[in-house]
């Protein structure tokens, strides 16, 4: 059974940082491409990022350019989001996805989706 | 890049039939067979439940069905169960540096 678990979130002050995690099971990590989605409260979804198996290709909303870096580790089966400059606006729950295809090369559709993890940027 | 326009809300009876319609440019939906839907209740995370316009992931009812003419996307959903009541939100890979763009979110109310 595939399962994405997050974790990480926090209530942090603007301007400051947090490393989000997201632990993968139940497929072979190496081989997907893997995307953070948010969903500020009460709204609806915003892509934010995506990085593909090998690392290689990495993008990033407009949004969050410059601010957010997303990394992955094959070893732990790991998918990281490291977010600085942190603003009121980046409060949100923070989803890790599975990308659908395995021989995609950008985001495109999401077939897996973990619980998520809050992030509260607030003073 | 703007979201996708989707109904604010759509209802239906137990046993009807609903359409969930998405709008977007020739950059996204019109433009890219990448067009997906999910469905969120309450609390919940996104399930997905249509991809590439039509097809339905392994475990999705029947009862769901997508197509696309034009720049709109649809979601249909028959035999409407008290089950299905949830947020709906459709996607699009686009042309924009967004790369992934969702639409605005319709709520479905079984009455």
């Amino acid at each position: 059974e595939v399962q994405l678990v997050e974790s990480g979130g926090a209530l942090v002050q603007p301007g400051g940082s947090l490393r989000l995690s997201c632990a993968a099971s139940g497929f072979n990590f190496n081989t997907y491409s893997m995307n953070w989605v948010r969903q500020a409260p009460g709204k609806g979804l915003e892509w934010i990022s995506y990085i593909s198996s090998s690392s290689s290709s990495i993008y990033y909303a407009d949004s969050v350019r410059g601010r957010f870096t997303i990394s992955r580790d094959s070893a732990k089966n790991s998918l990281y989001l490291q977010l600085n400059s942190l603003r009121v606006e980046d409060t949100a729950v923070y989803y890790c996805a599975r990308e659908l295809s395995r021989i995609a090369t950008a985001p495109y559709q999401f077939d897996y989706w973990g619980q998520g993890t809050l992030v509260t940027v607030s003073s | 890049q703007s979201a996708l326009t989707q109904p604010a809300s759509v209802s239906g009876s137990p046993g009807q039939s609903i359409t969930i319609s998405c709008t977007g440019t020739s950059s996204d939906v019109g433009g890219y067979n990448y067009v997906s839907w999910y469905q969120q209740h309450t609390g919940k995370a996104p399930k997905l439940m249509i991809y590439d316009v039509r097809n339905r992931p392994s475990g999705v009812s029947n009862r769901f069905s997508g197509s696309k003419s034009g720049n709109t996307a649809s979601l249909t959903i028959s035999e409407l169960q008290a089950e299905d009541e949830a947020d709906y939100y459709c996607s699009s890979y686009t042309s924009s540096t967004t790369l992934v763009v969702f639409g605005t979110g319709t709520k479905v109310t079984v009455l």
